[in-house]
């Protein structure tokens, strides 16, 4: 059982939007520590998508965007493409010294 | 830029103990800056955080997994270790080795993986 609760899977038709949510509580998310999250495509070690919240590294498209409120954040993805299908955690850090993940989202593009 | 490369044996016998290092290159597990992170991914699951060590040594561990885990620093050889012990069918995973900048950042980067099997 993941401390930061996601669905296991969301879909989406090319050019569609979706979102990915990312739940926690008041010890992790909602303490204030922010979220980051990650995209892993199929074989592949994980990549970091977002940083502290909203925040794109270098090379991600801006068709990927993060925000967060209270207790939980979430994962935007604008006009899908075929390569986005991969798993996506979201990860935060706990107040009993943890860093924790969600349990992972596998995106399917249809 | 920072790459990180882990090793060890890929197969481990159950209650024996798992040996992993991770060797860093393009930066220095010396810095302040920085924590180093270990991570591990079951077959076909999720990801779980296993701990991280300080450049002073100081660790953290998953609770989850305290009484089992032990990472160390080798600054000469600018690696970290992890070892495992007791370990189970369980512990089947692909290990990760990654840098973290410390409590609430992200990790990033991370190394390439390596798969740990545990059977007799």
């Amino acid at each position: 059982q993941s401390v930061l609760t996601q669905p296991p899977s969301v879909s989406g038709a090319p050019g569609q939007r979706v979102t990915i949510s990312c739940s926690g509580g008041s010890s992790n998310i909602g303490a204030g520590y922010d979220v980051h999250w990650y995209q892993q495509l199929p074989g592949t070690v994980p990549k970091l998508l977002i940083y502290a919240n909203s925040n794109r590294p270098s090379g991600v498209p801006d068709r990927f965007s993060g925000s967060k409120s209270g207790t939980s954040a979430s994962l935007a993805i604008t006009g899908l493409q075929a390569e986005d299908e991969a798993d996506y955690y979201c990860q935060s850090f706990d107040s009993s010294l943890s860093v924790v993940f969600g349990g992972g989202t596998k995106l399917t593009v249809l | 830029q920072v790459q990180l490369q882990e090793s060890g044996p890929g197969l481990v016998k159950p209650s024996e103990t798992l040996s992993l290092t991770c060797t860093v290159s393009g930066g220095s597990v010396n810095s302040g800056d920085y924590y180093w992170s270990w991570i591990r991914q079951p077959p076909g699951k999720g990801l779980e955080w296993i701990g991280y060590i300080f450049y002073s040594g100081s660790t953290t561990y998953n609770p989850s997994l305290k009484s089992r885990v032990s990472m160390t620093l080798d600054t000469s050889k600018n690696q970290f270790s992890l070892e495992l012990t007791s370990v189970t069918a369980a512990d089947t995973a692909i290990y990760y080795c990654a840098r973290d900048k410390g409590s609430g950042y992200w990790l990033d980067p991370w190394g390439q993986g390596s798969l740990v099997t545990v059977s007799s």
